[in-house]
């Protein structure tokens, strides 16, 4: 069925490394991919997003890669500071006439000092 | 500040209570939204509001009764909930309703008892 799932519920990860988060969907007629991050005590709030027709797209600190082959999504965040420490959800939207955004479960990183 | 105020930020009722939970947008957006987000689950699209048209009903229980009486406010009037209703209520809005990119509340966090 139609889904969207991170394939690490949580990650820790050393204050100034790198992380990466990945995603997997499902829907082939998903065209454009974002990417939310939620503090504690906060809603979700936009990080990055990325249409169908690219394969990277690089915010501040922040990169998205789009494989659309095997339908994986990534977010790697470089140098990462204790401000980084939140769960992390992807979300896919398609334009089949069916338009609805699909969060995924979401994945907690955890910024060692 | 994302721009979208809840009110209040914990709620706790019984099951026979009524209650409502408040959001409000300084956004000069046109579309707002109700999400409930359960742990361990998705964020799940409750109710969708479009120019203060309700245009999407996700087979939501008739106990939740949606209200928004201008494009900046949005209600969720409650009425004898369930033990498995409580989650945290994140209100969103958008420029439009095809506007993926949302901006969230902090939401509020409803305990039934």
């Amino acid at each position: 069925g139609e889904s969207v799932g991170l394939h690490l519920p949580t990650l820790s990860v050393q204050e100034g490394d790198n992380s990466i988060i990945n995603c997997a969907y499902s829907n082939s007629a998903s065209d454009y991919f974002i990417w939310y991050k939620q503090e504690s005590g906060k809603g979700p709030q936009f990080i990055i997003d990325i249409r169908s027709n690219m394969d990277k797209r690089q915010g501040q600190r922040v990169t998205v890669l789009l494989n659309k082959t095997v339908k994986h999504l990534s977010l790697q965040i470089a140098a990462t500071q204790p401000g980084d420490s939140a769960v992390y959800f992807c979300a896919e939207n398609r334009r089949d006439g069916n338009e609805k955004l699909t969060f995924g479960t979401g994945t907690r990183l955890t910024i060692i000092p | 500040e994302t721009g979208v105020t809840q009110t209040p930020r914990h709620l706790v009722m019984g099951m026979t209570n009524k209650k409502s939970l408040k959001c409000e947008q300084h956004l000069g957006h046109n579309a707002m939204y109700w999400y409930k987000q359960s742990a361990k689950k998705p964020l799940e699209l409750m109710f969708v509001y479009s120019l203060e048209e309700r245009v999407e009903n996700n087979s939501v229980p008739s106990r939740f009764s949606p209200e928004c009486p201008n494009s900046s406010h949005l209600f969720l009037h409650l009425h004898t909930l369930q033990p498995e209703d409580s989650a945290l209520y994140l209100c969103a809005s958008s420029l439009v309703k095809r506007d993926e990119k949302l901006f969230f509340g902090s939401g509020t966090q409803l305990s039934v008892l």
